[in-house]
């Protein structure tokens, strides 16, 4: 079955310190997104891709980056890690094989980050 | 720019009815609905697309007014399993959904 895995599922990490949280998913689908969730605010958008070598920044995205060299595979990287950062990471995807775009999201179980 | 979900919370006994409101400040093109239990990842519930289409699932169905810029989702006879964090979002378009904070649902038998 098509899926969408995102690895690690914790982490622990220092202040400053590059981090990436790796998401593949095996649906075959166009757009891929990264949510962070904080207690209060629900999920906000932080980069978004359309396809291979596209990428957008969302509404919080200063501190992170990602790149899309594939269609299955985006990966979030936090370039030095502030505690502010600390939160639980969604990967999620959208669209599907046959060109058509119902729009319906599927996330991954998400990666728990904490920033000491 | 965040839509806003109306209440915060609510609790409910097993076959009580409640409705979620979201309304967004630009014009909508969907509204998604998740749901999230506490721990996992969320859940599509339903699209509304705009055009005022009311879709629905078992007990819960939702409505979508264009004109309002506003969705509303109904939980009908409210069984235990739809306790959760549920979730509108909202699509201008572009494939990218912006989320409400949430509204935390508790059904206690």
């Amino acid at each position: 079955d098509a899926e969408i895995t995102q690895s690690p599922r914790h982490k622990i990490t220092e202040t400053g310190r590059q981090v990436t949280l790796a998401c593949h998913q095996t649906w075959n689908h166009n757009n891929m997104f990264w949510y962070r969730q904080d207690l209060g605010h629900g999920l906000r958008l932080i980069h978004y891709s359309y396809g291979v070598q596209d990428t957008n920044k969302g509404e919080v995205s200063d501190g992170y980056s990602v790149s899309r060299s594939n269609t299955e595979d985006l990966p979030l990287t936090l370039e030095s890690a502030a505690s502010s950062q600390t939160s639980v990471y969604f990967c999620a995807s959208s669209g599907s094989p046959s060109g058509t775009n119902t729009g319906e999201l599927f996330f991954g179980e998400g990666s728990r980050l904490t920033v000491l | 720019q965040q839509p806003v979900q109306s209440p915060q919370a609510v609790i409910l006994r097993e076959g009580e009815d409640a409705v979620i409101n979201c309304s967004s400040s630009k014009a909508l093109y969907s509204v998604h609905w998740y749901r999230q239990k506490h721990g996992e990842a969320p859940v599509f519930l339903m699209i509304l697309l705009k055009g005022g289409e009311q879709k629905g699932h078992e007990k819960i169905s939702a409505s979508f007014n264009e004109k309002k810029q506003q969705s509303s989702l109904y939980l009908t006879a409210s069984q235990l399993s739809y306790s959760g964090t549920y979730f509108c979002g909202t699509e201008h378009g572009d494939y990218k959904l912006s989320f409400g904070a949430g509204t935390t649902v508790t059904v206690r038998a």
